[in-house]
Formats: C-alpha cells, structure tokens, sequence
C-alpha cells in the first residue's frame, strides 16, 4: 500500500449507531487531518494531530471522537449521528503541521450515510 | 483573514479548447498557493503549488498556474482540454505563522468536458 488509505469506502448507519473510520499514512507524515466534505461547502477541517498529539478541534461535536495511537494510524469514531452529518469525510497527512507550504495527502474518503 | 474565492462553480469547455479556472485568495502574509484535483469517488490530488519560487508554476498533466501578487490571483490553466480532464478543481492558500499548516480552500470548480 502507499499514501493514504482510508477504510471502508462506503458506511451506512442508523443514528444509534457506533462506527469507526480508518486511516492509514505509509508516506512517514508526523501530521494528520479528518476533513469533511459536505455537497456544496467548503471542505471542513475537524481534527489535527501533529506527532499524534491532537492540535486542533474546529468545534466538532463530541459525537464525533478521533484518536491516533501512532504516527501512521488515525480513527475517528462516530456515535448517536445526525443525518446532517452525511458527508465524504477524507483523511490526509503531510510531513508537519508547523510549516504553511506542506502539501497535503489525501486518501480517497468514506462516504458517509446516516439514516 | 484568509480566504479564497473560485469565480465559477460550474465551467465547461469542449475538447481541446483552453481550460481556465480561476482563484483569488486574501492573505496578510505571503500566501503559499495549492491546486487540487477531486475525480469522482476519490479524494483530493496535488496539481501544483506555488512556494515563493517562480511565480508561474508547472503541475501534473500538463496543467500551470501563474501567482500575481498585485491581483492577488493563481489562475490554472491547461492549453488544450481532455476528457479525463473533467473532475472539480479546489485552490487553498496556506501562510505558515500563526495558522501554522492549516489550508483554507475554496468552494471548487466543477469542469465540465464535452466531446
């Protein structure tokens, strides 16, 4: 595998239930992002996580949860969601979150439906 | 602030016309400037990025961009479209300082190529 993998691709679930997002770096990043992307919006940045200490949390609901155990691992597990949270959330890395000219990676989504 | 306008959520050209998809962006510092690539049901690939260096910026698949601070614009362009072409475009500007690595996109630019 190399660059960014997210799994599942595709997750349906009612609003009760708990769910978890995976992403894998094999690109040797000390950063990783959870953006969402909604129909129509801007992408939404949701979590940073520099040296897997998390940085930065833009207001996200509590039901949304991330946590990363290594520098090549980030979850973000999903409980009591809305439909409103339907989305394409996407997983990137970059080489560190401290410097403003680092791309980016990003791997192909989970598209998300909450019935 | 920063912020990034893309005039046009919708362009579409023929095969083999010229592809222009504009940007502005706002910065109070030096902007790094980022174009991205979405194809349908993946995530989001580097096309180019301009750091500073030479203000017209060559990308992947034959696409470039030039950076002009004083219409504070980084349109890309391509010289003849394809229909692999066809996918939505996001330009993000990053400054590094107080934002550290965070990238601010735009709304997109669906690209539309017809036969």
């Amino acid at each position: 595998e190399t660059g960014v993998t997210q799994t599942p691709r595709h997750l349906v679930m009612g609003m009760t239930n708990k769910k978890s997002l995976k992403c894998e770096q094999h690109l040797g990043h000390n950063a990783m992002y959870w953006y969402k992307q909604s129909a129509k919006k801007p992408l939404e940045l949701m979590f940073v996580y520099s040296l897997e200490e998390r940085v930065e949390n833009n207001s996200v609901p509590s039901r949304f949860s991330p946590e990363c155990p290594n520098s090549s691992h980030l979850f973000l597990h999903l409980h009591t969601l809305q439909p409103e949270d339907s989305a394409l959330y996407l997983c990137a890395s970059s080489q560190d979150w401290v410097s403003g000219g680092e791309t980016q990676y990003f791997g192909p989504g989970t598209r998300l439906l909450v019935l | 602030a920063q912020s990034v306008t893309q005039l046009g959520s919708h362009v579409s050209v023929s095969e083999g016309a010229l592809v222009l998809l504009r940007c502005n962006y706002s910065s109070s510092v030096p902007p790094y400037l980022f174009w991205y690539v979405q194809y349908p049901n993946q995530g989001l690939q580097l096309l180019l990025k301009y750091t500073s260096a030479a203000t017209l910026v060559k990308g992947i698949n034959g696409f470039e961009a030039e950076f002009k601070k004083s219409e504070t614009s980084f349109h890309l362009t391509k010289p003849s479209a394809h229909m692999s072409d066809a996918a939505e475009y996001f330009c993000a500007v990053s400054e590094g300082g107080s934002t550290l690595g965070r990238l601010y996109f735009g709304r997109g630019t669906q690209l539309t190529v017809w036969p």
